[in-house]
């Protein structure tokens, strides 16, 4: 079983600020880890994954994020955040189940940046 | 070139209606999904295709029926609409775990 825990369902911050998006996640084998982003009226598009590696991974537009097991937790930040930053974010993870890579999503965070 | 097209993109219609959402996807992925959102932004995952295979059936009402003519195209049909059915529904492709989404269906039952 897996689940995915997004903590706050709507984050402001001023632009040029600091974004820190909460995601913690339960898995019963080691897991993928991704943000994706959806724009108002757009489908998702993949910001950034986790699969092996190194755990701080980068992404599109400066977003980056770090895995880390002990906590179980897979946040997202970016240094400054732009207008064009707003929108909803979505963390996930996949994790192998009975032969197939089984994806479950949490419930979103709508980022709002302020002017 | 789109790698993951829907039609329509809108599709408003009356309660007890039948209706098909499209998806086709020329990334030439095994894998698809469909998806539904609600008004909250909640995603639920409701049937997943592999191959034309059914791979994952979660609770929906049989109302709802995926079919999965070649590996390129998962289509969803609806019958008897509902007022609840009211959502986005997204159809998506996976390569290994990640997932490329289309750009969404939003159906309106009145």
């Amino acid at each position: 079983a897996q689940s995915v825990t997004q903590l706050g369902s709507h984050v402001s911050v001023s632009e040029g600020a600091l974004v820190l998006l909460r995601c913690n996640y339960s898995s019963s084998v080691p897991p993928y880890l991704f943000w994706y982003v959806q724009y108002p009226n757009q489908g998702l598009q993949l910001l950034l994954k986790y699969t092996t590696g190194a755990t701080l991974v980068k992404g599109i537009n400066g977003f980056e994020a770090e895995f880390k097991k002990s906590e179980t937790s897979f946040h997202l930040t970016k240094p400054s955040a732009h207008m064009s930053d707003a929108a909803e974010y979505f963390c996930a993870v996949s994790a192998a189940s009975g032969g197939y890579q089984k994806v479950t999503f949490g419930t979103g965070t709508k980022l709002q940046v302020i002017p | 070139d789109t790698a993951v097209s829907q039609t329509p993109k809108y599709l408003v219609t009356q309660m007890g209606n039948d209706k098909s959402i499209k998806c086709e996807q020329n990334l030439g992925h095994d894998t698809m999904y469909w998806y539904k959102q609600d008004s909250k932004k909640f995603l639920k995952i409701m049937f997943s295709y592999n191959n034309k295979e059914l791979i994952i059936n979660e609770t929906v009402p049989n109302r709802f029926s995926p079919k999965s003519p070649d590996k390129a195209h998962l289509n969803l049909h609806i019958n008897s609409l509902e007022l609840g059915d009211s959502a986005v529904y997204f159809c998506a492709t996976t390569r290994g775990a990640e997932q490329y989404f289309g750009p969404g269906t939003r159906l309106t039952v009145t």
